[in-house]
C-alpha cells in the first residue's frame, strides 16, 4: 500500500519554465512532511520540513506548500542546476520512522 | 567538514562473503538510521538506533545486523552476501525541534554483489 505517492515520476523543463511537483500522503497525524533534493551519485540533501495545512517554506527558486492531503514543490524559473531527483517523505506519530516517496526527477535543459 | 561520512564508498564483493559498511556522524545528533535504495531510486528504512538502542527494525533478513558502539557510529554487517543485495546503503542521522526530527544523509555506499 503506497502511502505516499509522487508526480510525475519524470519532468523535462526549460530554462525558465516553472512548474510544480506534487506528493500526496494518506496519514492521520501528520507529524512532519520533507522534501530533499538528490544529486545523482549522492546522499539526499534536506530542502524543507513543513508541518501543518496552509504552511509554505521558500528557498532560492523553490517553493514547498502543504494542504491535509498532499504537498507541493513549485519550482519558479528553473536553471539547469536545479536538474536533481526531489523526494518527498513523511513522518507519522503511528510510524515514527520516514515513508519516503519514489521521486520526480527533474531534468532543466538550456 | 562532513557531517556523516560513510566507508566505503564503493564495495564489490562475491555472493556469500560478510562486508561491513561504517558511518559516523559528527552533528552531535542521538538517532542514527540505515536505508536502501534500490535500483528504482526508492528508499527504504531498515534500522534506527537512538543513543545505542535498536529502536526501528524493519523486515529485513537476519543476515543484515546493525550495530552502534557509540551514539555517533552505526555500523552494518551483512552476512552471506545475495545478488539481491545489490544496492546503494545511506546512512542518516537526525536531530528533534520540537515534535519533528530532521534527517541529514550519508553519501552513500554502492554495493555491487557478482
Amino acid at each position: 500500500e503506497d502511502q505516499v505517492t509522487q508526480s510525475p515520476e519524470a519532468l523535462r523543463l526549460q530554462e525558465g519554465e516553472s512548474s510544480s511537483l506534487n506528493c500526496s500522503y494518506t496519514v492521520s497525524g501528520l507529524r512532519g512532511l520533507f522534501w530533499y533534493r538528490q544529486d545523482p551519485g549522492k546522499g539526499p540533501e534536506f530542502l524543507f520540513t513543513l508541518y501543518s495545512a496552509g504552511e509554505e517554506k521558500e528557498k532560492e527558486r523553490l517553493k514547498a506548500t502543504l494542504t491535509k492531503k498532499e504537498s507541493f514543490l513549485h519550482i519558479t524559473a528553473p536553471k539547469p542546476e536545479d536538474s536533481a531527483t526531489y523526494l518527498c517523505a513523511v513522518q507519522a506519530d503511528s510510524w515514527g520512522k520516514f515513508q519516503f516517496g519514489a521521486g520526480t526527477q527533474v531534468v532543466v535543459t538550456p | 567538514d562532513t557531517a556523516v561520512s560513510q566507508t566505503p564508498k564503493y564495495l564489490v564483493t562475491q555472493m556469500g562473503n560478510d562486508k561491513s559498511i561504517k558511518c559516523e556522524q559528527n552533528l552531535g545528533h542521538d538517532t542514527m538510521y540505515w536505508y536502501k535504495q534500490d535500483s528504482k531510486k526508492f528508499l527504504k528504512i531498515m534500522f534506527s538506533y537512538n543513543n545505542k538502542e535498536l529502536i526501528i527494525n524493519e523486515t529485513v533478513p537476519n543476515r543484515f545486523s546493525p550495530k552502534s558502539p557509540d551514539k555517533a557510529h552505526l555500523n552494518l554487517h551483512i552476512n552471506s552476501l545475495e545478488l539481491g543485495d545489490s544496492a546503494v546503503y545511506f546512512c542518516a542521522s537526525s536531530q528533534v525541534k520540537g515534535s519533528v526530527e530532521t534527517q541529514y544523509f550519508g553519501p552513500g555506499t554502492r554495493l555491487l554483489v557478482l
